[in-house]
C-alpha cells in the first residue's frame, strides 16, 4: 500500500531563515506525483508545490522549492527566508493512479510549522 | 487551475440533524473527492463523487451516513446525516484537474 511519513509533528524556525520539512513515501509505481500543501488556522488547503516522479530538475516555486531523492523516496520541503505568514499546517500527499484510471490523493500527517519573530 | 466554492465555510449544527455542504466549480472536472479532517488529524479521504453515478466510498465511510450527489461536471454535494459529536471536524471538495489536486475552502462543522 502506498504510503506518506512526515516525521515532524512540530518545526519552529526563526524568521527569514531556511526550514526543510521532511516527507517520505512509499510506493511501487514508477509514475506518481508529490504535491505539499499548506494549511493555515482558517481550515483551507493552499497548493504550494509540485513535483512529477520523472522530472529531473527539483520543482521550485518562489520561496519554496521540494528537495526531490527519488533513491531515497524522500521529497522534503524548503521554505527559504520564513515569514511570520508561513506559519500552518504542511501537508505532503502523493497522488496515486488507480487500475481505473482515476487518481486518489494520500496524505501525510502533517507538520506543524511556527516561525518566530 | 479550478476555483471551488465550497458552502457554507461553517456551521454549528444539533446532534441527529444533517448537515449538507456544496461545492461549485468554475470549470467542468470528472473527478471530485469529499475529505474529511478530524481535530488535529490528517485529510482522510470519505469518497470519490462521480458524475451520472454512485459515488465510491472508502473504507470505514457508507451511503446511508454520507449520501453524495453529483449532478453534473461542475457541482456536488455531501450531505452528513443524522449529527453526533464525532462528526465535528472540517470538510473538504476537492477536485483533480491535469493530475494537480486543489481544493475548497472547508467546512467547519461543530456538532453539540
Amino acid at each position: 500500500a502506498q504510503k506518506i511519513t512526515q516525521t515532524q509533528p512540530g518545526m519552529f524556525v526563526q524568521e527569514k531563515e531556511a526550514v526543510t520539512l521532511d516527507c517520505t513515501y512509499d510506493t511501487s509505481d514508477q509514475s506518481y506525483g508529490l504535491f505539499w500543501y499548506k494549511q493555515p488556522s482558517s481550515g483551507e488547503m493552499i497548493f504550494l508545490i509540485y513535483q512529477g516522479s520523472y522530472d529531473e530538475q527539483n520543482a521550485t516555486e518562489g520561496r519554496y522549492s521540494l528537495n526531490f531523492q527519488k533513491a531515497r523516496k524522500s521529497a522534503n520541503l524548503v521554505i527559504s527566508a520564513s515569514q511570520l505568514g508561513d506559519s500552518a499546517m504542511y501537508f505532503c500527499a502523493m497522488r496515486e493512479v488507480l487500475t481505473s484510471g482515476t487518481y486518489k490523493y494520500i496524505f501525510g500527517t502533517g507538520t506543524r510549522l511556527k516561525v518566530l519573530a | 487551475s479550478a476555483v471551488i466554492s465550497q458552502k457554507p465555510s461553517r456551521d454549528i449544527c444539533q446532534r441527529g440533524t444533517s448537515l449538507t455542504i456544496q461545492c461549485q466549480v468554475d470549470s467542468q472536472v470528472t473527478m471530485m473527492f469529499w475529505y474529511r479532517q478530524q481535530p488535529g488529524q490528517s485529510l482522510t479521504l470519505i469518497a470519490t463523487a462521480n458524475q451520472g453515478s454512485e459515488a465510491t466510498y472508502e473504507s470505514g465511510f457508507v451511503i446511508d451516513k454520507f449520501p453524495i450527489s453529483r449532478p453534473n461536471l461542475t457541482f456536488s454535494t455531501l450531505t452528513v446525516s443524522n449529527l453526533s459529536p464525532e462528526d465535528s471536524s472540517i470538510y473538504l471538495c476537492s477536485v483533480a484537474e491535469a493530475g494537480e489536486a486543489f481544493f475548497g475552502q472547508g467546512t467547519r462543522l461543530t456538532v453539540v
